[in-house]
């Protein structure tokens, strides 16, 4: 059965700090990783990661995927309290058209 | 705002009763996708309509079904409620089968 799992489960910093949001999988015939923010209800698309060492960046958000050791991150400089969410990890696989998703990171930026 | 609309926003239901949430995709996307979201879980795939077909199905019994109409709108339906059906029903539109999914507000259940 396909698997997510994302590190650490939730976590607390300062206004300011660099987080590491950590995802790994182990999925039969890999297409995508996908990572969203889940503020309240509905999550949004922050990045699809396809090949290797490709980092993706939007602003102070980035995120690269490694698929020879199966996992990605997802690092965010300068976090604000407005980046307080569920951050969301999923893979998409083979010629299934369902995204697995990890039980999410929750992250708290405190002021 | 992702243009994908869902209702109800609430409702409340007894155990053996049915349901019906309504999702209309974002315009021009001809694909829905149905998720499960229990407290503290990640979402689960329920299944896919693309092209009104459906096109893929998760761990999810029967009871649970779905349609997808011509102008992409999507229903969906689950018979004889169990009080663990009580969770956040996202709804999700893409371009295609595999694309980037753009989720709606959700529909949450709770069923006593």
């Amino acid at each position: 059965e396909d698997k997510v799992v994302q590190s650490p489960l939730s976590l607390v910093v300062h206004e300011g700090d660099t987080v590491t949001l950590n995802c790994s999988y182990e999925v039969t015939n890999f297409r995508s990783l996908l990572w969203y923010k889940q503020e309240k209800k509905a999550p949004t698309f922050l990045f699809m990661l396809t090949s290797s060492g490709i980092e993706k960046k939007s602003g102070r958000l980035s995120s690269i995927l490694d698929k020879k050791e199966l996992f990605s991150i997802l690092n965010i400089t300068a976090t604000q309290t407005g980046d307080s969410a569920v951050y969301l990890c999923a893979v998409y696989t083979g010629t299934a058209s369902k995204l697995t998703f990890g039980t999410g990171t929750r992250l708290q930026v405190t002021l | 705002e992702t243009g994908v609309t869902q209702s109800p926003t609430h409702l409340i239901k007894t155990r053996g009763q049915q349901v019906t949430l309504r999702c209309s995709s974002q315009s021009g996307h001809n694909t829905v996708s149905w998720y499960q979201q229990a407290l503290g879980q990640g979402p689960q795939f329920i299944f896919q309509y693309y092209r009104e077909e459906e096109n893929g199905r998760g761990n999810f019994p029967p009871r649970f079904s779905g349609l997808q109409f011509p102008n992409y709108s999507s229903e969906l339906n689950v018979n004889a409620l169990e009080l663990d059906d009580s969770a956040l029903y996202l709804c999700a539109s893409s371009l295609e089968p595999t694309g980037e999914l753009f989720f709606g507000e959700g529909s949450r259940l709770t069923v006593l």
